[in-house]
C-alpha cells in the first residue's frame, strides 16, 4: 500500500530534551515537506526536500532541523524543543512532477512542558 | 508571495442541507488550487484541485469548486451534506512555477442531525 509513515504518532516530551519524529514514504517520491498544523493557523511548512541532500526552509524552520540521506525517508529533529513548538506534525511527499496535490502522513502530537 | 483566507472558521449545517465553504487567495502571478479534508485524527487528503481548463471542478463525495479568477476565489460546495462530511477542510494555493503550497487556516464543518 501506497503511504507515509509517521512516527510516533503522539510524544510528550520536556523542554530541552532532543527528539526525532521520523517520517518515510514508499512511491518514491523526490519531494518531501514538514507541515506544522495549529488552531487557526492551519498547516505552516517547516522544511521541504527536492531531493537527496536537496532542503530548505519553510516558513517556520526556527527550532527544527531535517536531514535527506536517502530518498524514503526524511525525519524531523527537533534539538532543544519548547512548549511553542507543541503542535500537531505532518509529513507530506509528492513527485516532483506533480504540481500541489501531496500525500500526507497521519500526524504526529507533539506536546513540550 | 501567495496567502489564503478561509472566511468562516466554523461552519455548522443540518444533514442534507447545502454547505459552501469560502475561499479566496492572492497572488500576482498564475496558481493552482485545492482543497483538502481532514476527518477526525486523520491527515490530510485531496478532494478536487484546479490546475487548468473548466473553472467547475469536481471531487470526491459530491463536492465541487468555482475558480473565479476575477474574484481571487476558490469556493467549495455540497449540495446535500451527511455526517460523515463533518471535518475540517483546507484551501490551498500553489503558484504555477513554484514549489511551495500555502494552507488558509481551515474550516471545521459540523453536520448536525
Amino acid at each position: 500500500e501506497a503511504q507515509v509513515t509517521q512516527n510516533p504518532r503522539y510524544l510528550i516530551t520536556v523542554t530541552g530534551k532532543k527528539l526525532t519524529v521520523t517520517c518515510s514514504q514508499n512511491m518514491n517520491h523526490e519531494y518531501m515537506s514538514w507541515y506544522r498544523q495549529d488552531p487557526g493557523l492551519g498547516l505552516r511548512q517547516i522544511y521541504y526536500s527536492m531531493n537527496v541532500e536537496v532542503t530548505d526552509k519553510g516558513d517556520v524552520p526556527e527550532g527544527y532541523k531535517v536531514s535527506r540521506k536517502e530518498k524514503r525517508n526524511f525525519p524531523l529533529i527537533l534539538e532543544s524543543p519548547s512548549p511553542n513548538q507543541t503542535s500537531l506534525y505532518f509529513c507530506a511527499s509528492r513527485p516532483v512532477g506533480q504540481v500541489g496535490e501531496q500525500y500526507f502522513g497521519p500526524g504526529t502530537r507533539l506536546t513540550v512542558t | 508571495a501567495q496567502s489564503v483566507t478561509q472566511l468562516d472558521s466554523q461552519v455548522p449545517v443540518f444533514e442534507e442541507a447545502p454547505v459552501e465553504l469560502r475561499c479566496n487567495y492572492s497572488s500576482s502571478v498564475s496558481v493552482y488550487l485545492f482543497w483538502y479534508v481532514q476527518y477526525p485524527n486523520q491527515g490530510l487528503q485531496l478532494l478536487l484541485k484546479y490546475l487548468s481548463g473548466s473553472t467547475l471542478v469536481k471531487g470526491i463525495n459530491g463536492f465541487e469548486a468555482e475558480f473565479n479568477k476575477s474574484q481571487t476565489s476558490f469556493h467549495l460546495r455540497k449540495p446535500s451534506v451527511h455526517i460523515s462530511d463533518t471535518a475540517e477542510y483546507f484551501c490551498a494555493v500553489i503558484e504555477a512555477a513554484g514549489n511551495k503550497l500555502t494552507f488558509g487556516g481551515g474550516t471545521r464543518v459540523l453536520v448536525k442531525p
